[in-house]
């Protein structure tokens, strides 16, 4: 079945450095892809997607893009603030609207 | 606040209780979602619903969860004879046409269950 994998945290960055968190999926098809990121005492919420191959997603300074040749969805930050310490989740889903696939999360933390 | 609610926020139970959440989604949203997040883990899939129709469960939905949505509206989620492993957090989302996007999934909060 499908599924996401993303490099295991936690990562711990000085202010102002460079991010890389890696993910890489199995899909049987062409699915969307996405990075929610979770806040401490918050919800999930959508930092970025792409839907198609070679789609670049971004937000917020964060980019991501769809490689289907390597089956992945890198999230990177040029310069990372404390405020962007949170729980960071790659997801597929096969089709709009259903199941999203999570991997297990990578949590941040970036100190000043 | 227009955004994905639930309540309760926290829930601890006695083993075999059984217990109901529920989830208000955004309104108008036709698609709502249901997942359980375990400590170190991202959430997984449990079911969703289009309007009231429930249009596909995981297999990790044992016989002791159901869930519904009856008015199309707001969801509840049961658990029949909770057991330890089913401590998690349980979190809802929900999506829909027009303005909103169904590759965006809004989840609420979460209620974080116990059973001791």
């Amino acid at each position: 079945g499908d599924s996401v994998t993303q490099m295991e945290g936690p990562v711990t960055l000085s202010e102002e450095a460079f991010l890389t968190i890696n993910c890489t999926y199995t899909a049987t098809g062409y699915p969307s892809l996405f990075w929610y990121v979770q806040y401490p005492g918050e919800g999930l919420q959508l930092l970025l997607k792409a839907t198609k191959a070679d789609d670049k997603g971004s937000n917020k300074g964060f980019e991501a893009t769809y490689r289907k040749e390597t089956t992945s969805f890198h999230l990177e930050k040029g310069s990372v603030q404390v405020s962007d310490s949170a729980v960071y989740f790659c997801a597929l889903s096969e089709e709009a609207g259903t199941a999203l696939i999570f991997g297990k999360g990578t949590t941040l933390s970036v100190s000043s | 606040d227009t955004g994905v609610s639930q309540d309760p926020r926290h829930k601890i139970t006695k083993r075999g209780q059984n217990v109901t959440f529920r989830c208000d989604p955004i309104s108008e949203h036709n698609r709502l979602y249901w997942y359980r997040q375990t400590l170190g883990q991202g959430p997984e899939f449990l079911t969703y619903f289009q309007n009231e129709a429930q249009l596909e469960k995981s297999r990790l939905l044992s016989d002791r969860f159901s869930a519904e949505r009856p008015k199309g509206s707001f969801s509840t989620l049961e658990i029949q004879r909770t057991e330890q492993g089913d401590s998690a957090m349980y979190l809802c989302a929900s999506t829909g046409t027009g303005v909103y996007s169904y590759n965006e999934q809004f989840f609420g909060p979460g209620t974080r269950l116990t059973v001791l």
